[in-house]
């Protein structure tokens, strides 16, 4: 059972350039979740899905899309990376009825030049 | 939406010194969660616990839902223990998980 895998685990992107990370779960988990973490701060919600096909805006959504289109798998992407999106993000999840909490990934660190 | 503040922001221990971080949060809950974050940058998941207390190992947390705040207790702490210790909270009213800013811990042999 590997829980939440986060795919890849470092990037370095030039200034424009575009990306997107891939997140996988296979826990059959309703929720998914993208988090961004600057250095000395806590994470912060970017995007999240309730459920197949759905997406809704977090705290700081700006210059981030995302994707749903299967359930298992929650795509964020950035159409025109900037120096301001270099951070570590992470992926979590968690069921419809909550029964231990959130899992999450081992993150992806981004560095934008 | 709802405030989660964790104290203290940094705390320095001598190895085997005990330890309580607090986390408050200013609304109602459905779901608590102490993560460690590791030197690594890993997010460890060490306690759900929207109210009542748990132990595991050296570690106990206890969340007093009605009065809005939660107490990680660390016991004989060890230099793995150091790190970035974050509360996160789900307010009943939504579906998201909100952090803390964190408790930054450092045990010294």
């Amino acid at each position: 059972n590997a829980g939440v895998t986060q795919t890849p685990k470092f990037r370095v992107l030039k200034t424009g350039q575009s990306m997107t990370l891939l997140c996988a779960q296979d826990m059959n988990h309703e929720y998914m979740y993208w988090y961004r973490q600057d250095p000395g701060m806590g994470l912060r919600l970017i995007h999240y899905s309730v459920g197949e096909g759905t997406t809704a805006k977090g705290e700081v959504p700006d210059g981030y899309n995302v994707s749903r289109l299967k359930k298992q798998n929650f795509l964020l992407g950035l159409e025109s990376a900037a120096p301001s999106q270099t951070s570590v993000y992470f992926c979590a999840s968690r069921p419809i009825l909550l029964a231990g909490g959130y899992t999450f990934g081992s993150g992806t660190r981004l560095t934008v030049v | 939406g709802i405030q989660v503040e964790q104290s203290p922001p940094d705390l320095i221990l001598q190895e085997g010194a005990n330890s309580t971080l607090r986390c408050n949060f200013s609304d109602s809950v459905n779901n608590l969660q102490w993560f460690h974050q590791n030197p690594w940058g890993q997010l460890i998941n060490l306690f759900y616990i929207p109210s009542g207390t748990k132990q595991n190992g050296r570690l106990s947390a206890t969340t007093v839902a009605t009065e809005r705040y939660s107490l990680l207790y660390i016991s004989s702490s060890q230099t793995t223990d150091s790190g970035v210790y974050f509360c996160a909270v789900e307010e009943t009213s939504g579906s998201r998980l909100t952090f803390g800013e964190g408790t930054q811990l450092t045990v010294n042999p």
